[in-house]
């Protein structure tokens, strides 16, 4: 069963608008953290954003947000007030924590991301 | 703080040669990672260090693929002989830390990758 789960290949926004980019994942393990990473044209990953499993509020770095539902497993990455420099490929990974986690414990697992396009 | 440095950005070979890739950390993180990432998938971890030592090798194919970190700091990436099927952007990240409880110490700081094409 995959780990990751990015049901949207590809999504298109309006310039200055908020898109929701989905990522669901599965897992036992009670401590994990998610990620978010940006990869442009270029093909450097980009850090964007984390959340740990335990962390009460939703995590926010300027315009990215991270929409964190526990109990649905998922953990959507909202982009505020596109841009046009926004457009790219969009990964959500997870890091289980946990030491019965089994061989490849606390690596990260990638989603096959979501295609972004901001269009003016 | 620089970033990730990985050399070279693109190298096209035939297949059965041989190819080397580079990768520097930035300054301070402990734990190196090497990862494939094959057109339209996610990247997929192959190899991971800690300082000179490998903590994961479970996914590398061994029979082909080689990576050393010598001294704890650069590493190198070799794919002996090449086949069609490694064309592949290989990325280098880099952490603080791999087993650290605080996430932020765990965060991995990728380069701008290689671009391999297998010919």
């Amino acid at each position: 069963a995959q780990k990751i789960t990015q049901t949207q290949p590809g999504m298109f926004v309006q310039e200055k608008e908020a898109v929701t980019l989905d990522c669901t994942y599965d897992t036992s393990d009670p401590s994990y953290g998610l990620f978010w990473y940006k990869q442009p044209s270029s093909g450097e990953m980009i850090f964007l954003i984390y959340q740990g499993s335990y962390d009460q509020q939703n995590a926010t770095e300027g315009r990215y947000s991270l929409n964190f539902q526990k109990a649905r497993k998922s953990a959507n990455l909202v982009i505020s007030a596109s841009q046009l420099g926004d457009s790219a490929m969009y990964f959500c990974a997870m890091r289980e924590q946990g030491a019965d986690s089994g061989a490849g414990s606390y690596q990260l697992t990638f989603g096959k991301g979501t295609k972004l396009s901001v269009i003016p | 703080e620089a970033g990730v440095a990985q050399s070279p950005r693109y190298k096209i070979i035939e297949k059965r040669q041989s190819v080397a890739f580079w990768c520097n950390p930035i300054s301070g993180h402990a734990t190196l990672y090497w990862y494939q990432q094959i057109l339209g998938q996610g990247p997929k971890l192959l190899i991971q260090f800690q300082n000179n030592g490998v903590v994961d090798d479970s996914q590398l194919p061994k029979d082909r693929f080689s990576a050393e970190r010598l001294k704890g700091v650069d590493s190198t990436l070799k794919i002996q002989p090449a086949k069609l099927e490694d064309s592949a952007v290989y990325l280098c990240a880099s952490s603080l830390r791999h087993r650290a409880r605080d996430l932020a110490k765990n965060i991995q700081y990728f380069g701008a990758g290689t671009r391999l094409s297998v010919l």
